[in-house]
């Protein structure tokens, strides 16, 4: 069946520190990902997406890593920052039907100054 | 406003009555989802509109649900007979063909407690 879930659901990181937020799935027919940030009390926002045909992306202070062997994302973010503080959602879409979209459970990112 | 806006922010309703949320997307979007987010969990994908087409149901977790999409614009989400597990945000989204229809512009959400 199709999942998508997250190996951890908090994480707690210092200022100034690289954090690096997972996700697994299942489905091997997904085309394309996208991580979205969730603030508290806000909806969620696209950060960086990436398609099946890369295994890396970078943005600013980001950085996109995909293992379609072992069906693996993650977020990299690097120096992060108090303002990094949110929950981080990976979403996955495949099969090429926008209803085909299937979000993981999200990760609370908490920065510590 | 350019982003995509819900009303109301927050709902408090009794048991057993009905309740409508309204979404306003993105003008020029033609792609429209409705999420729930229950207390500490990921987002349900609940029904998605695209332009004209019959919307995708397939997500609406009963038949207390239901969602319209007026002129491809304006979309309510309507809840019947509500329950307390029904207690969640509601989110809307809009996307468009410009990014794929993939990236998806979420609203602020609609608290909805059912007490």
């Amino acid at each position: 069946g199709e999942s998508v879930g997250l190996h951890l659901p908090t994480l707690s990181v210092q200022e100034g520190d690289n954090s690096i937020i997972n996700c697994a799935y299942s489905n091997s027919a997904s085309d394309y990902f996208i991580w979205y940030k969730q603030e508290s009390g806000k909806g969620p926002q696209f950060i960086i997406d990436i398609r099946s045909n890369m295994d890396k992306r970078q943005g600013q202070r980001v950085t996109v890593l995909l293992n379609k062997t072992v069906k693996h994302l993650s977020l990299q973010i690097a120096a992060t920052q108090p303002g990094d503080s949110a929950v981080y959602f990976c979403l996955m879409n495949y099969g090429g039907s926008q209803g085909n979209l299937i979000f993981g459970k999200g990760t609370k990112l908490s920065v510590k100054p | 406003g350019a982003g995509v806006s819900q009303s109301p922010s927050n709902k408090v309703t009794e048991k057993g009555k009905d309740v409508e949320l309204r979404c306003d997307p993105i003008s020029g979007h033609t792609a429209l989802y409705w999420y729930r987010q229950s207390l500490g969990q990921g987002l349900e994908f609940l029904i998605y509109f695209q332009g004209n087409s019959a919307p995708d149901k397939s997500g609406l977790p009963s038949d207390r649900f239901s969602a319209e999409r007026t002129g491809g614009s304006v979309s309510t989400l309507t809840i019947q007979r509500t329950q307390q597990e029904d207690s969640a945000v509601y989110l809307c989204a809009s996307s468009s063909r410009a990014s794929g229809y993939n990236e998806q512009f979420f609203g602020p959400g609609t608290r909805l407690t059912v007490l």
